[in-house]
């Protein structure tokens, strides 16, 4: 597989459910980032990985739990969320943090709906 | 507040025509540029990029124009294809692209 790929595709979850969402990529990229796009809303920043390491959190909840185990690897925990955390989930890489002219590269995202 | 804007949420052109997508930005921090495309139950893609030293940058049929004085930059397609038919990203950061703000997005819709 190449590029960045994200799974589950869609996810359908009660406010009391645990899930999480899986992001991997295979460009050899080191900084891996999670992002939100809500209906009628640009795409928010929520998390950045750099080399495994946090270097960004955008106040973004408790309920949402990152997890980085290695630079190819990215997870999004949920728990206890709210309807209104019903959107697409976007996971990117790029090379490391701080390299100029090195684009972000998008996986499909993941379609979430909170009942 | 948004720092990023495409004002026009959807634009519609002939085939073979110009297409001209526009944004807007208000943060003069703002150094790097790049305009991505989205098609449905896809990610964003990566179409081209301009750094603040640069007033314009090309690639194929894809141009993008940025005036400073103004916070003001274009994606200039040329000729329009059906293909081309996306949601188009307007994006921005300061320094080094690892924080990116968008814009709502364009849907561009290119008529046979």
């Amino acid at each position: 597989e190449t590029g960045v790929t994200q799974t589950p595709r869609h996810l359908v979850m009660g406010m009391t459910n645990k899930k999480s969402l899986k992001c991997e990529q295979h460009l050899g990229h080191n900084a891996m980032y999670w992002y939100k796009q809500s209906a009628k809303k640009p795409l928010e920043l929520m998390f950045v990985y750099n080399f495994k390491e946090q270097t960004e959190n955008n106040s973004v909840p408790s309920r949402f739990s990152p997890e980085c185990p290695n630079s190819s690897h990215l997870f999004l925990h949920l728990h206890t969320l709210q309807p209104e955390d019903s959107a697409l989930y976007l996971c990117a890489s790029s090379q490391a943090e701080g390299l100029s002219n090195q684009p972000q590269h998008f996986g499909d995202g993941t379609r979430l709906s909170i009942l | 507040d948004q720092q990023v804007k495409q004002n026009s949420p959807s634009l519609s052109v002939q085939e073979g025509r110009i297409s001209i997508l526009n944004c807007d930005y208000t943060n003069s921090m703002f150094d790097y540029f790049l305009w991505y495309k989205k098609y449905p139950a896809e990610g964003p893609t990566f179409l081209i990029s301009i750094s603040s030293i640069k007033d314009k940058n090309e690639d194929g049929r894809f141009t993008v124009f940025l005036n400073k004085s103004a916070k003001h930059l274009s994606l200039h397609i040329v000729p329009s294809q059906p293909g081309d038919s996306a949601v188009y990203f307007c994006a921005a950061s300061v320094g080094s692209n690892y924080k990116l703000t968008f814009g709502k997005g364009t849907l561009l819709t290119v008529n046979p």
